[in-house]
């Protein structure tokens, strides 16, 4: 049981190329999460997908593409990277308790991240 | 709107010595209530939650903490530090939704122990 794994754990890319960060759980989670963190902001949340087959944006979606291939893997693409792309990414997912009635009320299983550098 | 202070950014203690660190959150209803702690180079691990009941609550690690409702705080104790507990620290509030699980994180908290 690997939990939440991520694929590169380093990258530098230069301005405007592009490259897809990979993101797969074992735990049969529904839900799923691409965050950012920056210094002193802790972690945005980038993008979801509350289920199979959904995704949608959240608070920094700007410059970022993602795909739910399956109920296991989330991938998030860079079509053209910026310096401003700079951070850690995180990929989670989790698990509502009790369904839809409690969303927010679970713990979220976070990958080990993906540190990008764009030059 | 939902946010979550955590007022100091840094924080260092010796080895041994009690730990207090603090969160405030701003939220309508009743939240619930998260802390995470993320060693160097990892992702983030779950210390503890808060959704009812109980307002203090233990975690892992030996680490508990407190909600208290009119202070809108949910500061994280341990009464002795060991020199592996250095680490950032986050608060988190969650958000009912219909569509998906809102977490806000707090901007974290470094912690430096000294032998």
């Amino acid at each position: 049981n690997a939990g939440v794994t991520q694929t590169p754990k380093f990258q530098v890319l230069k301005t405007g190329q592009s490259m897809t960060l990979q993101c797969a759980q074992d735990m049969n989670h529904n839900s799923m999460y691409w965050y950012r963190q920056d210094p002193g902001m802790g972690l945005r949340l980038i993008y979801y997908s509350a289920s199979e087959g959904t995704t949608d944006k959240g608070e920094v979606p700007n410059g970022y593409n993602v795909s739910r291939l399956n109920k296991r893997e989330f991938s998030l693409r860079l079509e053209s990277a910026a310096p401003s792309q700079t951070s850690v990414y995180f990929c989670a997912s989790s698990e509502p308790l009790g369904g839809s009635m409690f969303w927010g009320s679970y713990e979220q299983y976070f990958g080990p991240g993906t540190r990008l550098t764009v030059t | 709107a939902q946010s979550v202070t955590q007022p100091d950014i840094h924080i260092t203690v010796s080895e041994g010595a009690s730990l207090e660190l603090r969160c405030n959150y701003s939220y309508g209803a009743t939240p619930y209530l998260f802390w995470y702690v993320q060693s160097p180079g990892q992702g983030l691990q779950l210390l503890l939650k808060y959704f009812s009941g109980d307002t203090l609550v233990q975690g892992i690690k030996g680490f508990e903490a407190e909600f208290k409702r009119s202070q809108s705080s949910f500061n994280l104790r341990k009464p002795s530090v060991h020199w592996s507990d250095a680490a950032e620290y986050f608060c988190a509030v969650g958000e009912m939704k219909t569509s998906y699980d809102k977490v806000i994180f707090g901007p974290g908290t470094s912690l430096s122990v000294i032998p």
